[in-house]
């Protein structure tokens, strides 16, 4: 049972557009949530994130929303540049759980051209 | 210092062998994860120590072994490997469990067995 779905594999923009990630889950128990970019053969690296009591987070360029209610999330990215282009994976925890516990969706794959 | 530094880069065993990898923290983070990720995958967890203990094993077979000498070093250790062990392994870390809780990843191990 997957408990965060990223049901887009891949999305691709021109430069300067927005680019818009989107993340679901499940768990009603997940009350954090993070956004990971990952180049090819490297780690994720940590982009923004947003607690449940929140419902937006800026940091720049990068912009997460949550809307509890529909369990959804989002990351947008405006604008939109060429070195953006990386798999993204959204992820959650539930801060009840005391095992520190991430959970990661499939990823999308943003390409943005020139 | 915000670096999870994992060694080697590269690994190519047997199915024989018995090797190590490595990663280092220096961010007084009290709890470091081990993850497989195959390709086009999401990472899927393999362990959890939080103050050197171990608190998650997700089923992992027992040819992969976990130890952690201290709070800022966390090793696995690896023995009669199969081919569909070859994956690239991330190593993480996080700060005890509070408003932050981003996962810091290393760069990873590409292992390879042959």
């Amino acid at each position: 049972d997957q408990q965060v779905k990223q049901n887009s594999p891949s999305l691709s923009v021109q430069e300067g557009r927005i680019s818009i990630l989107n993340c679901d889950y499940t768990n009603s128990m997940f009350d954090y949530f993070l956004w990971y970019k990952k180049y090819p053969a490297e780690g994720p690296t940590f982009l923004i994130s947003i607690s449940s009591i929140k419902d937006k987070n800026e940091d720049g360029r990068f912009t997460v929303f949550l809307n509890k209610s529909a369990k959804h999330l989002s990351l947008h990215i405006v604008p939109s540049q060429p070195g953006d282009s990386a798999v993204y994976f959204c992820a959650a925890s539930a801060s009840s759980s005391s095992n520190y516990k991430l959970t990661f969706g499939k990823g999308t794959l943003l390409t943005v051209n020139p | 210092d915000t670096e999870v530094t994992q060694t080697p880069k590269h690994l190519v065993m047997g199915m024989t062998n018995k090797k190590s990898l490595k990663c280092e923290q220096h961010m007084g983070h009290r709890a470091m994860y081990w993850y497989k990720q195959k390709a086009k995958k999401p990472p899927e967890l393999m362990f959890v120590y939080s103050y050197e203990k171990l608190s998650i094993n997700e089923s992992v077979p027992s040819r992969f072994s976990p130890e952690c000498p201290n709070s800022s070093l966390l090793n696995l250790h690896l023995h009669a490997l199969q081919p569909e062990d070859s994956a690239l392994y991330l190593c993480a870390s996080s700060p005890p469990r509070g408003p932050v809780t981003e996962a810091f990843f290393g760069q990873g191990t590409r292992l390879t067995v042959v």
